[in-house]
């Protein structure tokens, strides 16, 4: 079975940077993914990870360590719209997204 | 990236009726569609996989014959909630995964069923 663990919330503020961690225990593994999604909405694609490895992308980063089963999502120059739920999300064996819980993340002013 | 649309976007009704939910990929062809669930401060539940031209593959807890699935496009999945109650009341999204986008699901706006 897939276990999916991520803090419930998080604070930060504006300008600064955050980074939400998440572990995972899968019996297969076709590479990890990051949704963010506000309240009321569809999550919408963040970043993919299936190497080891740090991804770039603007101000979002993802990194991956397969042999921890560990992931980080990080967000740099925080602004308010960053606050929303952030999904971390493993792919399995047949590809169905198994989602953690959601850390909801609350950027003050 | 990918654009996947969902109608309706929110549907009210009652107990007894069936509710059908369209999901469609605009812009490619999504070989397979899921089907998630999410209820309020919760995390999205996969319901079932839909692959164009066979049944779909349903998640273990989830009813066949409550929630029908056919894809039957490349570009088109619906979801039937039949005879819904009102604990069907949930947030339906649909996802697809097309041939050349490297494995990544696009998520469609989501539909709101509330059962009265």
């Amino acid at each position: 079975g897939q276990n999916i663990d991520q803090p419930t919330e998080m604070t930060a503020t504006e300008g600064a940077i955050v980074q939400i961690n998440c572990t995972y225990q899968t019996s297969g593994f076709n590479g990890l993914f990051w949704y963010q999604q506000h309240a009321g909405e569809a999550p919408t694609f963040l970043s993919y990870n299936v190497l080891d490895g740090l991804e770039e992308k603007g101000r979002f980063s993802s990194f991956l360590s397969r042999s921890k089963g560990y992931s980080y999502l990080l967000l740099k120059e925080l602004q308010m719209k960053d606050s929303a739920s952030y999904l971390c999300a493993v792919s399995g064996s047949a590809r169905q997204l198994t989602f953690g819980s959601g850390t909801q993340l609350t950027v003050l002013p | 990236g990918a654009v996947v649309s969902q109608h309706p976007s929110r549907v009210i009704c009652k107990s007894g009726t069936s509710v059908k939910i369209e999901c469609r990929s605009l812009d490619f062809q999504a070989t397979t569609m899921f089907w998630y669930r999410q209820f309020p401060k919760q995390s999205l539940m996969l319901m079932a996989t839909s692959n164009e031209g066979s049944k779909a593959t349903y998640e273990q807890g989830v009813e066949k014959d409550k929630f029908l699935i056919n894809h039957a496009s490349l570009t088109l999945s619906t979801l039937t909630v039949t005879s819904a109650h009102p604990e069907d009341s949930s947030f339906y999204i649909c996802s697809a995964e097309g041939q050349g986008v490297t494995d990544t699901q696009y998520f469609g706006p989501g539909t709101r069923l509330t059962v009265l």
